[in-house]
């Protein structure tokens, strides 16, 4: 089992729409969660952390589920250019990040 | 500093030739890592290092894979005797000891090609 997993996609959406992204990871003694985003053949770039208190940065909502060993990302009100690959992220006592495989959102007019 | 910077931006490079990239983190930054990205993949951890010394391993760093930080600034990781699997971005990131809930500022990677 991968350690932290995602579906891969393409999620296509129309302008304007909500978009959520799960994620589960398998190392219960993570301690920090992200979100990763990634444009084509660019560096991965931080989009938020994750707390378990949940975070909202405008159309941007994280959500951090200790006990089932998930994240999510909800993006509303779509906008072309939030269309990227996003990358669900966490990283044990080691400092090491561990990436998922990332989803690609694809947001149409 | 306006960030990390990677050096060189792409290489092609036959099969059986080494190759060797550069990483500057930033400045105030004392971790530096290496991680290696394929097409449809996320990024895979290969090393990383806290100041000059090197704390960690992936089983992905083959023997043919050296990284070194001498000084404990910049980075350099040596691929030696290339092979076409080794075709990749190679990434650096590096962040503060104290900026671990702040996750990493990458650089723009190198992307290999080994023809």
């Amino acid at each position: 089992r991968k350690e932290v997993e995602q579906d891969p996609g393409p999620f296509n959406v129309p302008e304007g729409a909500t978009v959520a992204f799960n994620c589960t990871y398998s190392n219960s003694a993570s301690q920090s969660f992200f979100w990763y985003r990634q444009d084509c053949r660019k560096e991965p770039k931080l989009l938020m952390s994750v707390y378990s208190s949940g975070n909202e940065d405008g159309r941007f909502t994280a959500q951090l589920n200790r006990a089932s060993q998930y994240i999510s990302l909800l993006i509303r009100d779509s906008k072309l250019s939030d269309s990227a690959t996003y990358l669900c992220v966490n990283g044990g006592a080691t400092n090491k990040l561990i990436f998922g495989t990332g989803t690609l959102l694809a947001v149409q007019p | 500093d306006t960030g990390v910077s990677q050096d060189p931006r792409h290489k092609i490079t036959k099969r059986g030739q080494n190759v060797t990239f550069r990483c500057d983190p930033i400045s105030e930054h004392n971790r530096l890592y290496w991680y290696r990205q394929t097409l449809g993949q996320g990024p895979e951890f290969l090393t990383y290092f806290q100041n000059e010394a090197q704390l960690e391993k992936s089983r992905l760093l083959s023997d043919r894979f050296s990284a070194e930080r001498p000084k404990g600034s910049f980075s350099t990781l040596e691929i030696q005797r290339t092979e076409q699997g080794d075709s990749a971005m190679y990434l650096c990131a590096s962040s503060p000891t104290t900026g671990h809930y702040n996750g990493y500022t990458f650089g723009s990677g190198t992307r290999l090609t080994v023809v």
